[in-house]
């Protein structure tokens, strides 16, 4: 069965610095991947996706992921914070199956200190 | 283009009732899902629509709760007779078809007194 895991619920940064947000995957499949943003009282956004072509994915807001398949890891990481970055962030694997239906990690919180 | 829209936004009901929540989704999506968050949790899968026909209700956490989507675009949640542990947000999502990835609307916050 596949899962994830966020192996950090709060991670807190000051603005201008790297942000590195952990996420462990486990699958029997080669999984796509997903990372969704969340801000407060606003829908789940669509940052970044993985879905076996290059390993180190870019996405939106300058964003970027990388799928390390002998780590099972799909890490999200950004250059610089930006105080609009503070939000939930949630990993997300797809089922391999017909339905391809998300399961979620328990996400983390990022705040952003100016 | 028009997103993923749900209506109501808040839902307010006593113990007992019967709800019934609304999903629009975008125009052209085959495939439809519920999920459902609970405080400070990850979103979990309810029910999964290709078309009108349910492929997967496996999420779904006992009899009490129902979907449709009978022409295939708008999909209802029913939830008969509330519990305080239905209190949760309840989202949809929809995809092109199922293998690309799903756009999320901005859910029904539920609440159960």
């Amino acid at each position: 069965a596949q899962s994830v895991t966020q192996l950090d619920s709060h991670v807190s940064v000051s603005e201008g610095t790297p942000v590195l947000l952990r996420c462990n995957y486990s699958s029997s499949y080669s999984p796509s991947l997903f990372w969704y943003v969340q801000h407060p009282n606003k829908g789940l956004q669509l940052l970044l996706k993985y879905t076996s072509a290059a390993t180190l994915v870019k996405g939106i807001n300058g964003f970027e992921a990388e799928f390390k398949k002998s780590e099972t890891s799909f890490h999200l990481t950004k250059p610089s914070a930006h105080m609009s970055d503070a939000a939930e962030y949630f990993c997300v694997v797809s089922v391999d199956s017909g339905t391809y239906k998300y399961i979620f990690g328990t996400g983390t919180r990022l705040k952003v200190l100016a | 283009g028009a997103g993923v829209s749900q209506t109501p936004s808040n839902k307010v009901t006593e113990k007992g009732k019967y709800v019934e929540l609304r999903c629009d989704p975008i125009s052209g999506h085959t495939a439809l899902y519920w999920y459902r968050q609970s405080l400070g949790q990850g979103p979990e899968f309810l029910i999964y629509f290709q078309g009108t026909g349910a492929a997967d209700d496996s999420g779904l956490p006992n009899d009490r709760f129902f979907a449709v989507r009978p022409e295939g675009s708008v999909s209802t949640l029913k939830i008969q007779r509330t519990e305080r542990g239905d209190s949760a947000v309840y989202l949809c999502a929809s995809s092109l078809t199922p293998q690309f990835e799903q756009y999320f609307g901005p859910g029904t916050r539920l609440t159960v007194t």
